[in-house]
């Protein structure tokens, strides 16, 4: 099956710094999703990539879907504390005519910030 | 509010004692999933459903089942559960390939 491969693992940061974190696959998606984890609640959607060669913002986000549909990155600009949590990326592939397809998520980027 | 909601939230239980967590979504979404969170592996996928009585194995479906009679309730049953069912589980609805997923629900089998 597809695999996602997310990294780094985790990040230890001052607050102010800029974030980055990446997902590679072994095959194509259709669409990337990054999702944020804060603990003991479930992930909540940041952004959505439908195109390769996408970027979107959402505001100190940004993301964007590879060209070759294999990999997807997610930007944090100027870190702050409430910016801790989990990262997933997800890669959604559908085929058929449907959009509702398999998901399929990487292991997790755990970011610190400290103040 | 739209929502998928849980419960139970959190629940210890012993091995073999059949156990239903049940999951609801308001937002008349056809796409129901269930995921297990165990650390260093992420969310991995246990069974979804495209629709009322429509229901397919994802990545790790072993030891449990789901139903899905009406559109907003997709419960995961354990009819026997075990230690290594020991996990965070969430549920989640979809619309359009972006997934909204629930609080999550704490199992611990003892």
């Amino acid at each position: 099956g597809q695999q996602l491969n997310q990294s780094p693992q985790s990040m230890f940061i001052q607050e102010g710094e800029d974030v980055s974190m990446n997902c590679t696959s072994s095959s194509i998606f259709n669409t990337w999703l990054w999702y944020k984890q804060d603990p003991g609640e479930g992930p909540v959607l940041l952004i959505a990539l439908y195109k390769a060669g996408e970027l979107t913002s959402n505001g100190r986000l940004t993301a964007q879907f590879g060209i070759t549909r294999k990999d997807s990155f997610l930007n944090i600009s100027a870190s702050i504390p409430s910016d801790v949590g989990i990262y997933f990326c997800a890669g959604l592939f559908y085929a058929g005519g449907t959009s509702y397809g398999k998901l399929t998520f990487g292991q997790g980027t755990i970011l610190t910030v400290h103040p | 509010e739209a929502q998928v909601t849980q419960n139970p939230r959190y629940l210890i239980t012993v091995t073999g004692k059949k156990l239903t967590v049940t999951c609801s979504q308001n937002m008349n979404h056809e796409y129901m999933s269930w995921y297990r969170q165990d650390p260093g592996l992420g969310l991995r996928q246990i069974y979804y459903s495209m629709n009322v009585e429509v229901t397919d194995k994802g990545d790790v479906p072993e030891g449990y089942k789901v139903s899905r009679k009406e559109k907003r309730n997709f419960p995961l049953i354990l009819e026997s559960p075990s230690p290594n069912q020991t996990s965070l589980y969430f549920c989640a609805s979809s619309y359009a390939g972006t997934q909204y997923f629930g609080p999550g629900t704490r199992l611990l089998v003892l």
